[in-house]
């Protein structure tokens, strides 16, 4: 069965550092998303894309997060000055149907992000 | 605001028995609903998706109800088994925005040999 490949599992860095997440999606789907999950809290929405461009975003999602599908296949999230509050689980997803309303999202197995 | 309210306490069922997860929203007329279970450190993975004009779903031992007038679905495992433990989420899409589904805070299953 096809997966959404996330790399790495596991970063820590140090405050102020930027970090890049980085996800392969499954071959056929058309949106993407992040999400993030602090730990013992409820998944949150991060960012919604799609045709290369963002189609939703959250209040979380300030200027220190960005997104990027830079060669068609690899799409990453970069935090360019992380905080402490930035420690979290954080999953790429996908979707081939409209905003999930046919097929429901295929996750990643996450990157857990520590910052120190 | 829109709210999805999934009991916070943990499910402790014995095997064999039915395990029935609830989810409430309020402030919400979602199109569909969905049910993923999470395992810990890993991901969501999506189960069932029930649409606002079905009534019941099924798919194996489990079986997905949705009461679009009383705003709750019904999530309901039977003949657990102990490796049904887990967090089940109920997630819907945001009525803001058509391409964003918002997750509730899952309620833990724990079933006992």
């Amino acid at each position: 069965e096809p997966e959404v490949t996330q790399t790495p599992s596991h970063q820590v860095t140090q405050m102020g550092q930027e970090v890049i997440l980085r996800c392969v999606p499954i071959s056929n789907h058309l949106y993407f998303y992040w999400y993030r999950q602090i730990l013992g809290q409820k998944v949150e929405f991060l960012v919604s894309f799609y045709n290369n461009e963002i189609s939703e975003k959250s209040e979380i999602f300030d200027d220190q997060f960005s997104v990027e599908r830079p060669d068609g296949s690899n799409f990453t999230l970069k935090i360019r000055s992380t905080k402490l509050e930035d420690s979290a689980m954080y999953f790429c997803a996908g979707s081939s149907g409209t905003g999930a309303s046919i097929y429901g999202y295929t996750f990643g197995s996450g990157t857990r992000l520590t910052v120190v | 605001s829109q709210k999805i309210e999934q009991n916070s306490e943990a499910l402790n069922i014995q095997e064999g028995k039915t395990a029935t997860l609830t989810c409430n929203y309020t402030n919400y007329s979602p199109a569909y609903l969905q049910w993923y279970r999470q395992d810990p450190g890993r991901g969501p993975v999506f189960l069932l998706l029930i649409r606002e004009n079905e009534k019941e779903k099924r798919k194996e031992r489990l079986k997905v109800t949705f009461d679009t007038t009383l705003k709750q679905s019904l999530f309901h495992i039977t003949a657990s088994q102990p490796a049904d433990s887990a967090t089940y989420l109920c997630a819907l899409p945001f009525s803001g925005g058509y391409n964003k589904l918002i997750f509730g805070a899952g309620t833990r299953l724990a079933v006992h040999p």
